[in-house]
Formats: C-alpha cells, sequence, structure tokens
C-alpha cells in the first residue's frame, strides 16, 4: 500500500518562510494535493495538482511536487496560518491517501 | 455559492445506529462525486470512501466494509452515510467531502463535520 510521510510539526517565525514537506515513493509521478485545517473547522484546499491555487487562497502558498517529495511552502507566514496541514494523492493500489498531518506552528 | 451542510452532533451507545446526511447546495448534485472522511479525536483524516453521485454505487476503503453505508436521495441533493452496530472506536468527526473537478481526486469543498460519539 502506498504510505506519505508528513513530519509531526514545523515551526517558523512571524513573516517568515515555512515549508512542510510530503514523502512518498516516486511521489513526482502523482497530484499531490494540501488541505489546511484549523483546530475545530473542516479541512480546506489550498493546493491541487501539485501548485495550482484554489481562488481565495492568498499567493504566499505554493506547491512542489518532484522526486520523492513534496512541498508545501507558505510565505511571509501569519498568526492566522496556524493549523495541520494534510497532503494527499490518488494511487492506484490505495485509492486515497492522506499523510499524517504537520502541525505549523507561527512564533 | 458551493456548500455542504451535514447534520448535527449525534451521541449513540455501542450498538446502535446512526445516519449522518450531507446536502449540497450551489451546484447540480449528480455531476460531481461525494467522499466521506474519517477524523479520529486527536487524529488525522482516513478516507472512507465514495459515492457515485450520478448512480448510486458506492465505493468503501478498506476497513470501511460491512457496517458502513453510503447512499443518495438526489432529489433533495443529500448523500448519506449509515453507520450499523457502533463500536467506541467509531468515536469520530465525519466528514462529507465533494469531488473537485478534475478528475485528480481533490476534495473541495467540505462539508463542516458531524461528531458521533459513542458510550455506554
Amino acid at each position: 500500500s502506498y504510505e506519505l510521510t508528513q513530519s509531526l510539526s514545523v515551526s517558523v517565525a512571524l513573516g517568515q518562510t515555512a515549508r512542510i514537506t510530503c514523502g512518498g515513493n516516486n511521489i513526482g509521478s502523482k497530484n499531490v494535493h494540501w488541505y489546511q485545517q484549523k483546530p475545530g473547522q473542516a479541512p480546506v484546499l489550498v493546493i491541487y495538482r501539485d501548485s495550482d491555487r484554489p481562488s481565495g487562497i492568498p499567493e504566499r502558498f505554493s506547491g512542489f511536487n518532484s522526486g520523492n517529495t513534496a512541498t508545501l511552502t507558505i510565505s511571509r507566514a501569519q498568526a492566522g496560518d496556524e493549523a495541520d496541514y494534510y497532503c494527499q494523492v490518488w494511487d492506484s493500489s490505495t485509492s486515497v491517501v492522506f499523510g499524517g498531518g504537520t502541525k505549523l506552528t507561527v512564533l | 455559492q458551493v456548500q455542504l451542510a451535514q447534520s448535527g452532533s449525534e451521541l449513540k451507545k455501542p450498538g446502535a445506529s446512526v445516519k449522518v446526511s450531507c446536502k449540497a447546495s450551489g451546484y447540480t448534485f449528480t455531476s460531481y462525486a461525494m467522499n466521506w472522511v474519517r477524523q479520529a479525536p486527536g487524529q488525522g483524516l482516513e478516507w472512507m470512501g465514495w459515492i457515485n453521485t450520478n448512480t448510486g454505487k458506492p465505493t468503501y476503503a478498506q476497513g470501511f466494509t460491512g457496517r458502513f453505508v453510503f447512499s443518495l436521495d438526489t432529489s433533495v441533493s443529500t448523500a448519506y452515510l449509515q453507520i450499523s452496530t457502533l463500536k467506541t472506536e467509531d468515536t469520530a468527526v465525519y466528514y462529507c467531502a465533494r469531488d473537485g473537478g478534475g478528475y485528480d481526486w481533490r476534495f473541495d469543498p467540505w462539508g463542516q463535520g458531524t461528531l458521533v460519539t459513542v458510550s455506554s
């Protein structure tokens, strides 16, 4: 079965750049989607197909996917970006797979 | 705008059943598949499966066969998740999430979630 690996937590200073990674075997060949989930709220799609942003998502959110790692980058981090972030792919053997989630803390 | 409105929290005893609803608005219900995702307390997201809103055919992920049933009422643009013979480990927030429409298995938007608590 296909697995996605995310760091449990990432910290970033206010106004700096946060990078959240998602590891998987040859993940670069798959479409990776990223979701933001704030406490007590439903997940929200912030990046789809590796690097596309849905309407309403700030340009500060960007994504890249190559090889065995996909990366979500949040520039000029704000306090409101504190949340759990999940990567997700579709795999032919496992269907939909979510990463374990990364908790972003803005210091 | 596209919205998914889920039914309210449920408190059930072990062995009982529960039915969670997800009412869609702002788009043609039968044009987009609907997915279900579970989130146990303090845990991550777990995909339960999906239902083809055009044909009504459900597909269940591993671990969600037998006690879990997806269904539809297209006349009211609503998807349902029914869980039978509830166990304490079924305690979780259950989300419906619409297929994003790009044939790439993205989910957008999500319902607000329904907390199901199973306790004696």
